[in-house]
């Protein structure tokens, strides 16, 4: 069973960026995928982009497309998610989640990112 | 992009009675279809795969149906802890798998 544990949480000034990371334990982390899916306020389910490092593949929603960077760190077992030229609609909580069949098995707590002035 | 509709956006039911949520996709998803529960201040958690399946430690009162485009999830008789907001997830097609925009049990 992967567990995964975020980073806390990020107050952030618009125009900046945050990165997140997630490690993961359970096995390699090129024994499955990770995705990141955001929660804005009061509002449902965003996916964000994902990395399967078997495949050696990233992919990212195409509307934050050149603003979202995925990385991964084997040795540690970290991914790492990077959002730059932030706004206020960023404003969310940011999970990963184990993403090897397709379904969620396994989420991160959630790491709140605020955007504000 | 499958966009994923749930119905109805509210849900208001007694403890101890049935509750059917009801999720429709924009194309066919074939079973490729999960269901996550979600309360205040948790992450959600997958209660149902592969549109029938419970995961680990779900209990038998949850049950999903369906198939291509319109799905169910049925809880059977509703406890306390289950009061909280539902989502339809699709995994047809990679990447950029879509949610539904979620249904709120609440007590009647």
């Amino acid at each position: 069973q992967v567990q995964l544990v975020q980073s806390g949480a990020e107050v952030k000034k618009p125009g900046s960026s945050v990165k997140v990371s997630c490690k993961a334990s359970g096995g390699p982390l090129n024994s499955y995928g990770i995705s990141w899916v955001r929660q804005a306020p009061g509002q449902g389910l965003e996916w964000v982009g994902g990395i399967l490092p078997v495949f050696d593949r990233i992919n990212y929603a195409q509307k934050l497309q050149g603003r979202v960077t995925i990385t991964a760190a084997e040795p540690t077992s970290t991914v790492y998610m990077e959002m730059s030229s932030l706004t206020s609609e960023d404003t969310a909580v940011y999970y990963c989640v184990e993403d090897s069949s397709g379904f969620y098995k396994a989420w991160g707590q959630g790491t709140p990112v605020t955007v504000s002035s | 992009e499958i966009v994923m509709t749930q119905s109805p956006d509210t849900l208001s039911v007694s403890p101890g009675e049935r509750a059917t949520l009801s999720c429709r996709a924009s194309r066919s998803v074939s079973t490729n279809l999960a269901w996550y529960q979600q309360k205040p201040g948790q992450a959600p958690r997958v209660l149902i795969y592969g549109a029938s399946t419970r995961a680990t430690g779900i209990p038998a009162r949850f049950s999903g149906s369906g198939s291509g485009t319109d799905f169910t999830l049925t809880i059977s008789s509703l406890q306390s802890e289950d009061f909280a907001i539902y989502y339809c997830q699709q995994y047809n097609n990679r990447p950029g798998y879509t949610f539904g925009q979620g249904t709120k049990l609440e007590i009647k």
